[in-house]
This record gives structure tokens, C-alpha cells and sequence, in this order.
């Protein structure tokens, strides 16, 4: 069976902490990795695709990196902005029907 | 520019009525998708489309659920007969092209089946 999980599930950083969440999958067919981020009572914003092992991608201070098991997102010396719910995804080619498997979320709180 | 909007933000209804939760994706944007979200819970893919092709259906939860998308634009999600545990955040995103093209969301809909 498909799976995509997530850990941790909840994150307590103080300001300028550097951390990594998890994102472990056990899936065939990937076609593409994301991340999101979400922040209570919003949609998810997106942050990242990764497509293959290997892969990495950076946006301020929040670094996304893919192998053929997991991916990584790194937050470096996270501020209190940072405090939010981050998403992954994986995209797959399925007989069946495409399909796109989230994990179930790591609650970040980064307090000052 | 406007983002992708959806309506009505809430929406409270009765078990076994039917509810129509309408979605308006960015325009020049060709691909839509429909997501829920349980309180707590991690999203959930219901149904993606892509252009004039036939819409990705698989995740769909039942044939309660059933969604259009009339003119390439704007998409309705219709669910017949609401049960509890339909009780969720609808959320609608639309992308440029393809699903690994970036995804915007909109605010959701908030539906609560008593």
C-alpha cells in the first residue's frame, strides 16, 4: 500500500534553532515530491517540488531535499514566521488513476 | 491579481441534503483540483483537472461525491446526500498546467453536516 508519513508530528524550536522534518514514503511510480506549508484557517501555500534522488531546493530559509525513500525539509534559524503546519505530497503514476498522497502534517511552533 | 476564490466560506446543512461548493481557480489557469481536509486530519485528494481531458476521479471517497467544470473555469463539487462525516474544509487549488506545475489554494469551505 502507498504511504506517506510525516514526523515529527509537532515541533517545538526556539528562535534560530535549526531543525528537519521528515517526509518518508514507501511508494512506486513517484512522479514528483511537494511540500506546502499551511497556517491555521488558510490554504496551503506551496513551498517546493522535488522530481528526483538527490534533488534539492532552497527558498529562504527552508531547504528541501529528496532521496529515494524520504525527503527533507531543513529550516534554518527559524524565526517565529516559521510557525506553521508543513505538508508533503507525492504524485504518482497509477493504473488505476493518477494519485497524490498527502502525509498527515508536522506542526511547527517556533517561539522567540 | 485575484486568487483562486471559493464559496460559500461556510456552509452548514443537514444530514442527507445535498450541498454544492463552488470554486473560481486563477484565470489562464487550465488545471483544478479538489481537496478535504478533516479536522486534525492531513488533505486528501479528490479529483484534479487537467484541460479538456476527463478528470482524474480517484479520490473520490464515494458516489455521493461528484464535481464539473463547466467552461475550463469555474468547478462545482456536489455532495448528495451529506452524511457527519462529510463534516470537513473543501479546499479548491488550480495550477497552470499540469499537477507538478505550483498549486494555488484558495480559503476553503467549511462544511458541517448536523
Amino acid at each position: 500500500e502507498d504511504q506517506v508519513t510525516q514526523s515529527p508530528e509537532a515541533l517545538r524550536l526556539q528562535e534560530g534553532e535549526s531543525s528537519s522534518l521528515n517526509c518518508s514514503y514507501t511508494v512506486s511510480g513517484l512522479r514528483g515530491l511537494f511540500w506546502y506549508r499551511q497556517d491555521p484557517g488558510k490554504g496551503p501555500e506551496f513551498l517546493f517540488t522535488l522530481y528526483s534522488a538527490g534533488e534539492e531546493k532552497e527558498k529562504e530559509r527552508l531547504k528541501a531535499t529528496l532521496t529515494k525513500k524520504e525527503s527533507f525539509l531543513h529550516i534554518t534559524a527559524p524565526k517565529p514566521e516559521d510557525s506553521a503546519t508543513y505538508l508533503c505530497a507525492v504524485y504518482m503514476i497509477k493504473a488505476a488513476g493518477n494519485k497524490l498522497t498527502f502525509g498527515g502534517g508536522t506542526r511547527v511552533l517556533v517561539k522567540p | 491579481g485575484a486568487g483562486v476564490s471559493q464559496s460559500p466560506s461556510n456552509k452548514v446543512t443537514e444530514k442527507g441534503k445535498d450541498v454544492e461548493l463552488r470554486c473560481d481557480p486563477i484565470s489562464g489557469h487550465t488545471a483544478l483540483y479538489w481537496y478535504r481536509q478533516s479536522l486534525g486530519q492531513g488533505l486528501e485528494f479528490l479529483i484534479y483537472f487537467q484541460g479538456n481531458s476527463a478528470p482524474d476521479k480517484s479520490g473520490l471517497p464515494s458516489d455521493r461525491f461528484s464535481a464539473e467544470r463547466t467552461g475550463g473555469s469555474v468547478s462545482t463539487l456536489t455532495i448528495q446526500r451529506t452524511q457527519q462525516e462529510d463534516s470537513a474544509v473543501y479546499l479548491c487549488a488550480s495550477s497552470l498546467f499540469t499537477i507538478t506545475d505550483t498549486q494555488y489554494f484558495g480559503p476553503g469551505t467549511r462544511l458541517t453536516v448536523l
